[in-house]
């Protein structure tokens, strides 16, 4: 079973809608979660990190952690096609900042 | 700033012959952090230093790679001998303590 989990996509959605994005983790004890960009042929960026249960946003963007399930969530609103990117979920277990990331998966916004 | 700097940011190589990758961290950054990215198993890190000393080698595929960080504003990750298999894409990323890492714009290495 693989650390992170992610569904690889492609998830397409209509501009203006919601993208919803999924991550599991198998570590419970894990305690930091983070979401990166990664445009094509670019490097990761971050754009969200969340440490305790609930919703944390940030403009358009809402992670949510629901430790108990292991699960952590991105939703996009108001998508636009500039935000078709892979989007990555990173999970620090130990809290030293060793990250380990899902697979990613990979957001298309069309007109 | 200028951001993390790696170079080179292409490297094409034949089998057996050594590789050397570079990274610049951005200044006042105490953590540097090596990773790999491919198709197959996508982002995996392989080596992270704390204030130049390395603190986890465990992500280090093989014998064959080996990184130094001889001061705080300098890093390599070196490959010897280069295989087809480590074709991939190589990011260098740097943090201040335990916050966000930022991550160079790569080197992608091919190896023939």
């Amino acid at each position: 079973q693989k650390e992170v989990e992610q569904n690889s996509g492609p998830l397409s959605v209509p501009e203006g809608a919601i993208a919803s994005l999924n991550c599991t983790y198998s570590d419970r004890g894990s305690q930091s979660f983070f979401w990166y960009r990664q445009y094509s042929g670019k490097s990761p960026e971050l754009i969200m990190f969340i440490y305790s249960n609930g919703d944390k946003e940030d403009g358009r963007f809402t992670a949510q952690l629901n430790k108990a399930s292991q699960y952590v969530s991105l939703l996009i609103r108001d998508s636009q096609p500039s935000d078709s990117a892979t989007y990555l979920c990173a999970v620090d277990p130990g809290g030293y900042n060793k990250l380990i990331f899902g697979a990613g998966t990979r957001l298309a916004v069309h007109p | 700033d200028a951001g993390v700097i790696q170079s080179p940011r292409h490297e094409v190589t034949e089998m057996g012959q050594e590789v050397t990758l570079r990274c610049k961290p951005i200044s006042g950054h105490n953590s540097l952090f090596w990773y790999r990215q491919t198709m197959m198993r996508g982002l995996e890190l392989l080596i992270y230093f704390n204030n130049n000393v390395p603190i986890d080698d465990s992500g280090m595929p093989e014998d064959r790679f080996s990184a130094k960080m001889p001061n705080a504003s300098f890093s390599t990750l070196k490959i010897q001998p280069s295989e087809p298999r480590d074709s991939a894409v190589y990011f260098c990323a740097s943090s201040f303590e335990v916050n966000e890492q930022f991550f160079g714009p790569g080197t992608r290495l091919t190896v023939l």
